[in-house]
């Protein structure tokens, strides 16, 4: 079965400092693999994605994240963080079992960015 | 302009009352889901439209039945409301028709419903 896993509740960084939130995944078959961001009272907004290729995939607000088969993880990074990344982060992993109509997303981590 | 919208954004109700949540995308999209997120944010999927079509129903109790009348509209019907239903909902789209693995979600800004 498909299942992610973000083993982090909770981080916490300074302004300025470097930030990862980390995930890790388990799949059947190719990952397709995905980081959404939530802000308080709104919908996931889509940050990145990995399908195929480069393992450093590069999103929006300046994040990016590497893919590693061999650790089976799809951490999300940046180099220097800003207050307003302040949210909750989601990993999630399309079901290529279900042609991908099933997504499957972890218990996200909140991130704390204190100035 | 509003890509993924939902009506109405929060639902006060009593246990026991019949309850819809409408959702429309204006991306053009072909596929539609229905997610749920609860308290502790824990986020899982409902269910799948495609073109109209039900591809997914994740175990959900039949007391939820969705609705698409076309491919922009993704409405969600609950009947006999529980407690246990409180939640946020969130509607999604994606693109394709088919093979959507690759597909970015949008989501709409979520209905907060809860049942007293």
């Amino acid at each position: 079965a498909q299942s992610v896993a973000q083993p982090e509740d909770q981080v916490n960084v300074a302004e300025g400092n470097p930030l990862t939130v980390k995930c890790t995944y388990s799949v059947s078959g190719n990952p397709y693999l995905f980081w959404y961001v939530q802000y308080p009272n709104r919908g996931l907004q889509f940050l990145l994605k990995y399908i195929t290729g480069d393992n450093l995939v590069k999103g929006s607000y300046g994040f990016e994240a590497e893919f590693n088969k061999s650790q089976t993880s799809f951490h999300l990074k940046k180099p220097s963080a800003l207050v307003s990344d302040s949210a909750l982060y989601f990993c999630a992993v399309r079901d290529g079992n279900t042609g991908g109509f099933k997504t499957i997303f972890g218990a996200g981590t909140r991130l704390f960015v204190k100035a | 302009d509003t890509a993924v919208s939902q009506t109405p954004k929060y639902l006060v109700t009593q246990m026991g009352n019949d309850k819809s949540i409408k959702c429309e995308q204006n991306l053009g999209h072909d596929t539609m889901y229905w997610y749920k997120q609860d308290s502790k944010k824990f986020l899982k999927i409902m269910f799948s439209y495609n073109n109209k079509e039900l591809i997914i129903n994740e175990t959900v109790p039949n007391r939820f039945s969705p609705k698409s009348p076309d491919k922009a509209h993704l409405n969600l019907h609950i009947n006999s409301l529980e407690l246990g239903d409180s939640a946020v909902y969130f509607c999604a789209s994606s693109q394709a028709l088919k093979a959507v693995v690759g597909d970015t979600q949008y989501f709409g800004p979520g209905t907060r419903l809860t049942v007293l």
